[in-house]
């Protein structure tokens, strides 16, 4: 099974301010199947990326993915203040399987 | 507007068994795949299974295996998951989640919170 690390734990960054984050996979990702997804204390996740550069319907511009392999990026160019939550990413492989990334933290400086 | 609503929150005992449901509206059940996926506290999200929702086949995690049954009721657009032997550590919220492009989850129901305790 492809375990999934993402970095860092806690990313503290003011609005206005590009935020990077990294999920890295123990394994080659299959076809890049990689998404990230924003979550919102007391909400559900929500598809933001997917085919680790696609964004998904009516997710703003300033969302951005790239990566390939073992290593994926989720860029969010400006934060607003509506993006600070945690992303998760996750992979879908062989068997088949789901797996999902600890979590990276965006919040307020 | 795609919703999928989850049944409310159970407390259980240890060795007990919990059902949650999920309404799907807004979509024709049949034509996607539900999966069920658990978020236990401070740990990272957890795919628990599937089921096509059309022929009703379900395909389980292996860390769930023996221990999870997922069906569905096409008349009421409603999935199920059934866990079984509950212990403390399936103390979770647990959300279905619809399958888009046969890898990723494009909507999600609100969550029910299973706790486990004596």
């Amino acid at each position: 099974e492809i375990v999934l690390t993402q970095s860092p734990g806690t990313l503290s960054l003011s609005p206005g301010e590009r935020a990077t984050l990294s999920c890295r996979a123990s394994q080659s990702v299959s076809n890049n199947y990689l998404a990230w997804y924003q979550q919102k204390p007391g909400l559900a996740p929500r598809l933001l990326i997917y085919a680790a550069s696609s964004r998904a319907t009516g997710i703003p511009d300033r969302f951005s993915g790239s990566g390939s392999g073992t290593d994926f990026t989720l860029t969010i160019s400006r934060l607003e203040p509506e993006d600070f939550a945690v992303y998760y990413c996750q992979q879908y492989g062989s068997s088949p399987s789901f797996t999902f990334g600890p979590g990276t933290k965006v919040d307020v400086k | 507007q795609v919703q999928l609503v989850q049944s409310g929150a159970e407390v259980k005992k240890p060795g007990a068994s919990v059902k949650v449901s999920c309404k799907a509206s807004g979509y024709t059940f049949t034509t996607y795949t539900m999966h069920w996926v658990r978020q236990a506290p401070g740990q990272r999200l957890e795919w628990m299974g599937w089921i096509n929702t059309g022929n009703g086949n379900p395909k389980y995690s292996q860390n769930f295996q023996g221990r999870v049954t997922i069906t569905r009721d096409t008349s009421a657009s409603t999935a199920y998951m059934e866990l079984s032997s509950l212990r403390s550590e399936d103390t979770a919220l647990y959300y279905c989640a619809r399958e888009w492009g046969g890898k990723y989850f494009d909507n999600w129901g609100q969550g029910t919170l299973v706790t486990v305790s004596s």
